[in-house]
């Protein structure tokens, strides 16, 4: 049971160039979340999804896709990146039928310059 | 709107101190309530909940009791370790909020010496 696994580790990205981070988990869980952890600021709901098919927007979406066509997986792109992306990334995901608890992978640092 | 205010850090404590890291939350429900713990270079992991007034989450030694009156989740530990230096972060959900969406708090950078 890998639990939530995210790919790359790390990423350097020019200016205007696109990536897909990759989040996958292994636990049948319908939520699943992505994050952005900023130095000093906590974390910032970027998208979520409650299903396949079913994606929303969170608190910090701009510059942002996602799709989810599987339980599994929870893509996130970024077009044109910008150095202001420059972030550690975090994919989560929880069960609604439990105590909500997120289960989290363990990051993409990604630096845009 | 639902918001985790935390103690601002970093805390340094020697080995074998009382640690004390206050939460305090604004919920417009009946949230559930989440100390995480990071460690350097990983994830966010649970390290205790408490899901109603009065609760007391509790594991490796640290407690947090859910207090609505006070709208706190205080978390606390007897006897800190050198191995506990991490990031801790207070967090709630909200069943009612689509996606039952997580409020986190900034974290508090723990460092123990020994």
């Amino acid at each position: 049971n890998a639990g939530v696994t995210q790919t790359p580790k790390f990423r350097i990205l020019k200016i205007g160039q696109s990536m897909t981070l990759q989040c996958t988990q292994d636990m049948n869980h319908n939520y699943m979340y992505w994050y952005r952890q900023d130095p000093g600021m906590g974390l910032k709901l970027i998208y979520y999804s409650v299903g396949a098919g079913i994606t929303d927007k969170g608190e910090v979406p701009n510059g942002y896709n996602v799709s989810r066509s599987t339980t599994e997986d929870f893509p996130l792109r970024l077009e044109l990146a910008a150095p202001s992306q420059t972030s550690v990334y975090f994919c989560a995901s929880s069960n609604p039928s439990g105590f909500y608890e997120q289960y989290f992978g363990p990051g993409t640092r990604l630096t845009v310059t | 709107g639902n918001s985790v205010t935390q103690m601002e850090g970093p805390v340094t404590l020697s080995e074998e101190a009382f640690l004390t890291i206050n939460c305090t939350y604004t919920a417009t429900g009946y949230p559930s309530l989440f100390w995480y713990v990071q460690y350097p270079g990983e994830g966010l992991q649970l390290l205790l909940k408490a899901t109603k007034a009065d609760d007391k989450g509790s594991n490796k030694g640290f407690e947090a009791t859910y207090r609505k009156e006070t709208t706190s989740f205080h978390l606390e530990k007897g006897s800190v370790q050198v191995s506990d230096s991490a990031v801790y972060f207070c967090a709630l959900s909200d069943k009612q909020v689509s996606g039952n969406q997580f409020y986190f708090g900034t974290g508090t950078s723990l460092t123990v010496i020994p």
